[in-house]
């Protein structure tokens, strides 16, 4: 069965980076694209972007150009996201999702990034 | 950007009631409508796809439907189980965009 398997909880500095992780396992990794998608505290969802394995072409949402950066590593099937210049409005959990007829089918567990001084 | 609009921010029904919940997008987005329910601490889970497909393994009670702009949530009959936030989310132009979520709880 798909499952995706995120990286642990967050602590960063304001003005530092995270780099978190989703692990897939379940399906052939290079035929989906894997979606990352922000949640903060006041429950609203925010699509960050997307990275085909196959190819590593990515699209971001214009709000998070500069803010996210989504790479793979294809031999170990993991996706991973980088966070840039963290400020406190960074701080949310962070979902890795893979998509099916354009809706999200499969969730990881997510990751909470706290950005604190 | 496609605006979801989404009410009510919040509802409570008892065991057994019918409850809506609804979604307005700023423009047409052709049943590109996916309804996903999230309870306490856990992931989004998928409910309904294409407006008013049931995702595999969802209970019939909960239904979809709509076209255009509007598009709304039904669950048939509340169960304890149901208590959770709901969000609607088109997938219709990038960048995909979710309504700001219904909390449903049991009164």
């Amino acid at each position: 069965q798909v499952q995706l398997q995120q990286s642990g909880a967050e602590l960063a500095k304001p003005g530092s980076s995270v780099k978190i992780s989703c692990k897939a396992s379940g399906y052939t990794f290079t035929s989906y694209a894997m979606h990352w998608i922000k949640q903060t505290t006041g429950q609203a969802l925010e699509w960050t972007g997307y990275i085909a394995p196959g190819s590593g072409g990515t699209k971001y949402n214009e709000k998070f150009k500069g803010k996210a950066t989504l790479t793979v590593d294809k031999s170990s099937s993991t996706a991973y996201m980088q966070l840039s210049s963290l400020t406190p409005v960074d701080t949310a959990v962070y979902y890795c999702a893979r998509v099916i007829r354009g809706t999200f089918a499969y969730w990881g567990q997510g990751t909470l990034v706290t950005v604190s001084s | 950007d496609i605006q979801m609009t989404q009410s009510p921010a919040s509802l409570s029904a008892s065991l057994g009631e019918t409850v809506s919940i609804e979604c307005l997008a700023s423009e047409g987005i052709s049943n590109d409508l996916a309804w996903y329910q999230q309870k306490s601490g856990k992931s989004p889970q998928l409910l309904i796809y294409a407006a008013s497909r049931l995702q595999d393994g969802v209970p019939s009670r909960f239904s979809g439907s709509g076209s255009g702009t509007r598009y709304s949530l039904k669950i048939s009959g509340m169960q304890p189980e149901d208590e959770a936030d709901y969000f609607c989310q088109q997938s219709y132009k990038y960048p995909f965009t979710f309504g700001s979520g219904t909390k449903l709880e049991i009164k």
